[in-house]
């Protein structure tokens, strides 16, 4: 099985600031890699699929890169509301998840 | 617009099993496979399984394999996941998820089992 690793597993920071998560698969994985977003209570929610497209409807503050192993996750400039929980998934073999990433507000 | 809506919340005592559905709406259902993943509280998600339910093909994780079963029913839209021989670790909140260019665009809104004695 593919595993794949987030760091960091949580974050403090700021409205406005800049923030990047990454993520690391076990093997080659491609571009098939997916970010989702999950506020608490509620499922979570598409940004970004096959490692660097926008979902319909995210705002473009979001942004994914990275192919092969390593991938990183970018809110360029963060909002109230970007304040959650992001996991990365490879669809590459089956569709294991990283253990998620905790944003919060510093 | 397209929605997935799953069945209400379930208790379960250790050893049995529970069935999911998931009904769609809004797509063509055999058009995209069906994923199911789970998430325990205050956990991270889990992915259990895929299903084609144009063909009825289905994959497992491996560490479901022999307990996770997921069918459909297309004349009414419908999916299933049933887990079995149940334990208090499989209390969970679960989710089905529509499957689109090798992601899951649109969600559930979640059915909690709770495993209890």
């Amino acid at each position: 099985d593919i595993q794949m690793t987030q760091s960091p597993s949580s974050l403090s920071a700021s409205v406005g600031d800049r923030v990047t998560i990454t993520c690391r698969a076990s093997q080659s994985i491609s571009s098939y890699l997916n970010w989702y977003q999950q506020k608490p209570g509620k499922a979570p929610k598409l940004l970004i699929y096959a490692a660097s497209s926008l979902q319909s409807g995210v705002p473009s503050r979001f942004s994914g890169s990275g192919s092969g192993t390593d991938f990183t996750l970018t809110i360029s400039s963060l909002q109230p509301e970007d304040f959650a929980t992001y996991y990365c998934q490879q669809s590459y073999s089956t569709g294991s998840f990283g253990q998620g990433t905790k944003l919060e507000i510093k | 617009q397209v929605q997935l809506v799953q069945s209400g919340a379930e208790v379960k005592k250790p050893g049995a099993s529970v069935k999911v559905s998931c009904k769609a709406s809004g797509y063509t259902f055999t058009s995209y496979d069906i994923n199911w993943v789970r998430q325990a509280t205050g956990q991270g998600l889990e992915w259990m399984g895929w299903m084609n339910p144009n063909s009825g093909n289905t994959g497992y994780a491996q560490k479901f394999q022999g307990r996770v079963t997921i069918t459909r029913n297309t004349s009414i839209s419908t999916a299933y996941m049933e887990l079995s021989s149940l334990r208090s670790e499989d209390t969970a909140v679960y989710y089905c998820a529509r499957y689109r260019v090798g992601s899951s665009d649109y969600w559930g809104q979640g059915t909690l089992v709770t495993v209890s004695s």
